[in-house]
């Protein structure tokens, strides 16, 4: 398995909290993503990066941020969460060509 | 932006039947991947195609990429109960490694 990792993998906070996740790699791939999958959307690109502090928006970037400081970590901010933002938050890597290694995803509830 | 289409939502099939998923797109995708995703953890890659009329087999699955480009079909034979599980496709364009899913179908298998 791709040694990838998600913190927290659950986490409930309250409407209009900050919110970090985490993810982290051991396999030194380039490019980095995160995805957001709610029933009936399968799964959405928020962001994604291509290298160290290089990073560009997906599809569903809105109240989002993203950093990538180090090679090996993936931050995403919600800078101000909302009850639209619950949803199950998944990392993947790649080295490139659409082969994408999945973590084990991180729950976030906002109420 | 491009969307990649796989309906119905839901399909449930009996232990030992084969199955077959399409997804479609309008636009032209260079690469096609088909992930699988086991309940409560994150997708895993089943098997990515190249080459426009490319056919693969991974054991009982075999995928085929549309002579368009702008559709694939992946088959499970002879089901398991341990195909239960939500199956994508995924494109992929240029040289951005930025994919796009389907929405997914939930597969059921009844013993």
């Amino acid at each position: 398995d791709a040694g990838i990792t998600q913190s927290p993998r659950h986490k409930v906070t309250e409407t209009g909290t900050p919110v970090t996740l985490r993810c982290h790699q051991t396999e030194n791939h380039r490019y980095m993503y995160w995805y957001r999958q709610d029933p009936g959307h399968g799964l959405r690109l928020i962001h994604y990066s291509y290298g160290v502090k290089d990073t560009d928006k997906g599809e569903v970037s809105d109240g989002y941020s993203v950093s990538r400081s180090k090679t090996e970590d993936f931050l995403l901010t919600l800078e101000s969460a909302t009850s639209s933002q619950t949803s199950v938050y998944f990392c993947a890597i790649s080295e490139g060509g659409g082969e994408l290694f999945f973590g084990e995803g991180s729950r976030l509830t906002v109420l | 932006g491009q969307q990649l289409n796989q309906s119905p939502q839901s399909m449930f099939i009996q232990e030992g039947e084969d199955v077959s998923m399409n997804c479609t797109s309008s636009s032209i995708f260079n690469t096609w991947l088909w992930y699988k995703q086991d309940p409560g953890e994150g997708p895993v890659l089943l098997i990515a195609l190249y080459k426009a009329g490319e056919l693969t087999s991974n054991g009982r699955l075999t995928a085929q990429f549309g002579i368009t480009r702008k559709d694939s079909f992946l088959n499970i034979s002879a089901s398991i109960p341990s195909d239960v599980g939500i199956y994508f496709c995924a494109g992929l364009t240029g040289a951005n490694s930025k994919l796009t899913f389907g929405k997914g179908i939930t597969l059921s298998v009844r013993p």
